[in-house]
Parts: structure tokens; C-alpha cells; sequence
């Protein structure tokens, strides 16, 4: 069955720490497809990025950068030097590629909170 | 341009009676899905429209709720006999491509609550 688990339920650190918030999923499919979405105060998902399950290059986009590992099926989220306007709700979230099925599974999301 | 936009934002109603949450999806976006969060939760699927059928509704918790999409553009979300236990934030998505790699884009939601 296809689940994905975000074990931190919420993780406080200090303005300019790095962070890394954990992503575990399970699927049977071979094709699949992982998604990072934040989920700011104001409540609207907010895409941060997407990855297929051929594709294990790590990405660096700004101060953000995601660890993908197969071999752990793990989908890993770094904030480097975290700021405040980082405070939100981080959402994984799995897709796979089943004919008809297109519907994302949902972690239940790491709450960030970076203090000033 | 513009993004996903849902109405009402808020909707107060009373057990057992009927409501319809409206979703205007991106332009051009042939996909639509509908999720609902509970506090605390993740985003739980409950139906994905292709065009103007209905693709997957397998999210769909019983037969009180109910949606469609009759030209292929907006979407309502109907829910009969409202229950205490359907107060939650109930959220609109948009995709454009038929590829489920595509990412979705999400509205602000429309927070029902069952009093």
C-alpha cells in the first residue's frame, strides 16, 4: 500500500540553523513521482518541487535542497541558514503512476517553526 | 496569471443540511482534484476529474458527497446532510497535464464547519 510518513511532528530552531525535515515513503509502483509542498499561515499549498522515481540526482535550488535515496525510500528536505519567513507546515507527498490514478498521498506534514 | 480560486472561503452550516463549494481552476488545466484536511492532517483525496468526468472518486468518503464538472472547467463539491464530522478545510487542485508527474496547484480552501 502507499503510504509516506513524516516522523517530526514539529521542529523549532533558531534563525540561520540549517534543518532538514524527514520523508519516508512506501509504494509497490516502479514509476512514482515525489512532491514537496509548503503551507504557509495563510493555508494555501505553496509547490516547492517534484521528483520521478528515475531521477536520484540530489537538488540545490537557493537555500533549499532535497536528498532523494531509493535505496531508503527516502525523500529528505534541507533548509540551509533557515529564516523566519520559513515558518510553515511542510507537506511531502507521493504520486504514482497507475493508470487512472493520478491523486497525491499526503504525509501529515513537519510543522517548522525558525525563531528570531 | 491567476491562480486557483475557491468559494466560499468560510462556510458555517448546520448538521443536516446541504452545501456546494465552488472551484475555479488555472486556465487551461484539464485536471481538477478535490482534497480535503482535517487540523493537523494532511491533504486526503477525495476525487480527480479529467476534462468533465470523473477520472478517480474513489476518495469519496460515502454517497452524501458529490461533484462534477460539466464543462470541464469549474467544479462544485456537493455535500447532502451535512454531519459534524465533514467540518474540515476542503481543498481544490489544478494540474495541466494528462502525466501524473505534473504538478498540481492548490487554492486556499474553503473551511467548512458543521455546527
Amino acid at each position: 500500500a502507499q503510504k509516506v510518513t513524516q516522523a517530526q511532528t514539529e521542529i523549532s530552531v533558531v534563525e540561520k540553523e540549517d534543518v532538514t525535515l524527514d520523508c519516508v515513503y512506501e509504494t509497490r509502483d516502479t514509476t512514482y513521482y515525489l512532491f514537496w509542498y509548503k503551507q504557509p499561515p495563510s493555508g494555501e499549498l505553496v509547490f516547492l518541487i517534484r521528483r520521478n522515481s528515475f531521477d536520484e540526482q540530489n537538488e540545490i535550488s537557493g537555500r533549499y535542497s532535497w536528498n532523494f535515496q531509493k535505496s531508503t525510500s527516502s525523500f529528505n528536505f534541507t533548509i540551509t541558514a533557515s529564516q523566519v519567513v520559513d515558518s510553515a507546515v511542510y507537506f511531502c507527498a507521493l504520486s504514482e503512476a497507475m493508470v487512472g490514478t493520478y491523486k497525491y498521498i499526503f504525509g501529515t506534514g513537519t510543522r517548522l517553526k525558525v525563531l528570531a | 496569471g491567476a491562480g486557483v480560486s475557491q468559494t466560499p472561503s468560510n462556510k458555517v452550516t448546520e448538521k443536516g443540511k446541504y452545501v456546494e463549494l465552488r472551484c475555479d481552476p488555472i486556465s487551461g488545466h484539464t485536471a481538477l482534484y478535490w482534497y480535503r484536511q482535517s487540523l493537523g492532517q494532511g491533504p486526503e483525496f477525495l476525487i480527480y476529474f479529467q476534462g468533465t468526468g470523473a477520472a478517480d472518486d474513489s476518495g469519496l468518503p460515502n454517497d452524501r458527497f458529490f461533484a462534477v464538472r460539466p464543462e470541464g472547467s469549474v467544479s462544485t463539491l456537493k455535500i447532502q446532510r451535512t454531519e459534524r464530522g465533514d467540518s474540515a478545510v476542503y481543498l481544490c487542485a489544478s494540474s495541466s497535464g494528462l502525466a501524473e508527474g505534473y504538478e498540481q496547484y492548490f487554492g486556499p480552501g474553503t473551511r467548512l464547519t458543521v455546527t
